[in-house]
């Protein structure tokens, strides 16, 4: 049993580029999150989704797009990206029967 | 969503009791109040949750007070290894986006 699982670890891309963060989990859960930590912030809701097919924005959406096509996966695209991005990246899942969230270790963004 | 008000930064000695408060005047009827802690630059972990009643588990004990505008987290014998930001959440589950404040930074000492 993996959790929830984040890829890449560590990113550097040029203003402008593109890319997509992956986050996968196998425990079947129905609710996926992405926040955003900027150096001692707290976190920050991107966007969550409740289910395959069904996606929100957080409270920081600007700039992210995000899919829940399979229950286990839910990534979030930058498609173009810019210095105020950089931040730690962590994506969350939720249990139903208690609420807890279980986070993956984080990706770690650095935009030039 | 409802806020949360915790205190930025507390000390503790190690092996003292650490007694993390945090307000949640505006907490509605469904709402839990769920606790979280950071160490470092690692993923959140969950630590304990509560609707009314007090909560124990391995972890922390989770008090509220009878009106649920606020609670105490207690690390009983608190360790070095529990330095770390202690997030308080009030969540109503199901749908609704959960969000984080900024913490309390807990700082244990020898």
């Amino acid at each position: 049993n993996a959790g929830v699982t984040q890829t890449p670890k560590f990113q550097v891309l040029k203003t402008g580029q593109s890319m997509t963060l992956q986050c996968a989990q196998d425990m079947n859960h129905e609710y996926m999150s992405w926040y955003r930590q900027d150096p001692g912030m707290g976190l920050r809701l991107i966007h969550y989704s409740v289910g395959a097919g069904i996606t929100d924005q957080g409270e920081v959406p600007n700039g992210y797009n995000v899919s829940r096509s399979t229950t286990e996966d839910f990534p979030l695209r930058l498609l173009s990206a810019a210095p105020s991005q950089t931040s730690v990246y962590f994506c969350a899942s939720r249990g139903t029967s208690t609420g807890e969230l279980f986070f993956g270790e984080g990706s770690r963004l650095t935009v030039l | 969503d409802a806020k949360t008000t915790q205190p930025t930064s507390m000390d503790c000695a190690e092996g003292r009791a650490a007694n993390l408060p945090c307000n949640h005047s505006t907490i509605s009827g469904n709402e839990y109040v769920y606790w979280y802690r950071q160490i470092h630059s690692q993923g959140p972990q969950y630590i304990i949750h509560g609707l009314k009643n007090n909560e124990t588990n391995e972890m922390a004990s989770l008090i509220i007070t009878e009106d649920r505008k606020s609670s105490t987290l207690i690390l009983p014998h608190a360790t070095l290894r529990d330095t770390a930001v202690y997030y308080c959440i009030v969540w109503a589950g199901g749908g609704n986006k959960l969000t984080f404040g900024t913490g309390t930074q807990l700082k244990v000492e020898l």
